[in-house]
């Protein structure tokens, strides 16, 4: 099955500085790949996804990267906020198959603290 | 509050008895998951259901089960057979057989006493 890697587990960056968190998967036939923001307490939601057929995605701060010939992932935050502190999980997701549904593996996390 | 809700958010079991926890969704998602999340492991799946009374394994599902009797609803019973189920439950839906987005509810936080 997948198998997901995500570095690193923990980030601390200063406020208006970039933050990147970089993802590994296994399965060649993975063609999906979100990334969710956990706050503390909260549940997981969206921020952004990619898929295979696309190799960058912008959304105002948020940007995701994808080389599928390395098979990794990276999601960038630029100008970073103190709300962008969190917990933010990488996954990945095959190729449709019907009796796989939209089954997602998901990486470690990585905690992310934006210092004022 | 986002169409999927779990209950109880907290919740204690003694050592040796099945709980259920439960999962609505009024979304009209066919497909429904269980994951479980601990520390620094990320979110692992249970089970999960892309149509009523259909269902399979992920990949941590030993002393764990489902039903699926209505699309609405995918309630997840932790069994004794769970060696170590203390832990951050997370139901979620989506579109079925398309790549999309996963709403998740709230969670529940199972304590074994």
């Amino acid at each position: 099955g997948e198998n997901v890697e995500q570095h690193p587990s923990t980030l601390s960056v200063q406020e208006g500085d970039s933050a990147v968190i970089k993802c590994t998967y296994s399965d060649s036939a993975s063609n999906y790949f979100p990334w969710y923001k956990q706050e503390l307490g909260k549940r997981p939601q969206l921020i952004i996804d990619i898929r295979s057929n696309v190799g960058e995605k912008k959304d105002q701060r948020i940007a995701v990267t994808l080389n599928k010939t390395a098979k990794h992932f990276s999601l960038h935050i630029t100008e970073t906020q103190p709300e962008d502190s969190a917990v933010y999980f990488c996954a990945a997701s095959p190729l449709m198959i019907k009796a796989a549904g939209n089954k997602l593996t998901f990486g470690g996390g990585t905690r992310v603290l934006v210092k004022p | 509050d986002g169409g999927i809700t779990q209950s109880p958010k907290y919740l204690f079991r003694k050592e040796g008895q099945n709980v259920t926890l439960s999962c609505e969704q009024n979304l009209n998602h066919d497909a429904m998951y269980w994951y479980r999340q601990d520390p620094g492991q990320g979110l692992r799946l249970i089970y999960y259901s892309q149509i009523v009374n259909d269902f399979q394994k992920g990949d941590i599902a030993e002393g764990y089960s489902v039903s699926r009797e209505k699309k609405e609803s995918f309630p997840l019973t932790v069994t004794s057979a769970q060696k170590n189920p203390t832990a951050f439950y997370l139901c979620a839906s989506s579109i079925e057989n398309r790549n999309t987005e996963a709403f998740f509810g709230q969670g529940t936080r199972l304590t074994v006493v």
